[in-house]
């Protein structure tokens, strides 16, 4: 009964790359969610994806993030051109189809910028 | 704008005791509360959650209580164990939306053998 999976678990890019978190709900999950954790701070939300839609993303930078849920494959967080202020922990979570308000998280990546 | 506020940092009780986490909101539109516990290096585990249409909530050694008009909730373990020595996170919601948590930043607990 696998949980929510992210990966890379770490990753590090040099200023200007591009970085790509890549998450895996649980089974039979079909709502997504990203959050953003700096340091010393709360989890901060990101943007909520349902299969090849996007519900909601109020807290998604308006420049150089944008994520996606596709038919097939994993949910993608995409920060093009990164800069040291991207640095943080980024947590995915799950939870089912009309399945209530609980989120399942995954264990992060956590992103260091150079 | 802190729309959830843990307004200590830290916590440290001895085993066996009680440990009482508080959390305030601001937002009145807010109708579901959850609390997170985290170790370092991975990711929130669900705790438990209370909706505004209660005041209390009780699961095994947890217990959330939530006065809806202080605006505050809070989370109470007993017997505390030092295996719940973690960060504690407050999250609210509000049903029907985009239902996102509003996390507050975390309060870590220390439980002394």
């Amino acid at each position: 009964n696998a949980g929510v999976m992210q990966n890379p678990r770490h990753l590090v890019r040099r200023r200007g790359q591009e970085a790509r978190l890549r998450c895996s709900p649980m089974k039979g999950h079909s709502h997504v969610y990203w959050y953003r954790q700096l340091p010393e701070e709360g989890l901060k939300f990101m943007v909520y994806l349902q299969k090849e839609n996007i519900i909601d993303e109020s807290g998604m930078p308006k420049e150089r993030f944008s994520a996606e849920f596709p038919k097939e494959g994993p949910s993608i967080l995409r920060i093009q051109q990164v800069v040291r202020g991207d640095s943080a922990a980024y947590f995915c979570a799950s939870s089912p189809e009309g399945g209530g308000v609980v989120q399942y998280f995954g264990p992060g990546t956590r992103l260091t910028v150079t | 704008d802190q729309q959830v506020k843990q307004n200590s940092p830290s916590l440290s009780v001895q085993e066996g005791r009680i440990s009482i986490l508080n959390c305030d909101y601001t937002n009145s539109m807010f109708d579901y509360f959850l609390w997170y516990k985290k170790y370092p290096a991975e990711g929130p585990t669900f705790l438990i959650s209370i909706s505004s249409i209660k005041d209390k909530n009780e699961d095994g050694r947890f217990t959330v209580f939530l006065n809806k008009s202080a605006k505050h909730l809070s989370l109470h373990i007993v017997p505390s164990q030092p295996g719940d020595s973690a960060v504690y996170f407050c999250a609210a919601t509000t049903q029907g939306g985009s239902e996102k948590l509003v996390f507050g930043k975390g309060m870590k607990l220390t439980v002394n053998p």
